[in-house]
């Protein structure tokens, strides 16, 4: 298996651009997570689905941020429009919902707005 | 969420093993204790995880104090490899309410001299 696939790898926009970043989970885990990752805040879990369907999405920091998950094998997170303050890396985790074992995680989106 | 302690950093040599630390006083009967280690510009990696028993794995070995207040992650011959911040979390059994959250703190940096 390749893995949680993320991309891009690296994202470079100006404040006000829309931004679109993409997560394939590991076939067959039906939870996904998006965690967000700045030197000042560590890594923080934005939402959070289980079988494609948002559970929580308590640590979104505000409406221009958005998250989908259409079918198994496919996440988006948007940010519209973004602004500096956005920038850190974004990862995608993925594993068996209702398993004590551990999240998989991909390499991640390393986003700067400008 | 339950919190856990863990010294911000900590060094070792190559091919020495490496005991890393964690306190968790308040933990309660049913929470998983869980590692993960980032390694610099990567996303975070599954360790290992325990509940009561000490646990052993490839990349690790878990020990668990009797009281479950503490837990240490032993890395029985350290490479350069092994130079990561490694985060020791706390999850609720499945069944919480939050059971599928990972909240990470700041973990330990692992510094490993050749």
């Amino acid at each position: 298996d390749a893995g949680v696939i993320q991309s891009p790898r690296h994202e470079v926009t100006e404040m006000g651009q829309e931004v679109t970043l993409r997560c394939k989970p590991i076939s067959g885990h039906n939870s996904l997570f998006w965690y967000r990752q700045t030197m000042m805040r560590g890594l923080e879990l934005l939402i959070y689905f289980n079988n494609n369907v948002p559970i929580d999405d308590s640590g979104m920091p505000e409406d221009r941020f958005s998250a989908k998950m259409p079918n198994a094998s496919f996440s988006t997170l948007k940010i519209q429009p973004s602004e500096p303050r956005d920038s850190a890396v974004y990862f995608c985790a993925s594993s068996f919902a209702h398993s004590p074992g551990g999240y998989t995680f991909g390499s991640g989106t390393r986003l700067t707005v400008v | 969420d339950a919190k856990t302690t863990q010294p911000n950093s900590m060094e070792s040599n190559e091919e020495e093993p490496v005991h890393l630390p964690c306190n968790h006083s308040t933990i309660s009967g049913t929470d998983y204790i869980h590692w993960y280690r980032q390694l610099p510009s990567q996303g975070p990696e599954y360790v290992i995880h325990g509940l009561t028993s000490n646990v052993n794995n490839r990349m690790a070995s878990l020990a668990i104090a009797e009281d479950r207040k503490s837990s240490t992650l032993i890395l029985h011959r350290a490479t350069l490899r092994d130079a990561a911040v490694y985060y020791c979390i706390l999850r609720p059994a499945l069944g919480g309410g939050s059971n599928y959250k990972l909240t990470f703190g700041k973990g330990t940096l692992l510094t490993v001299n050749p």
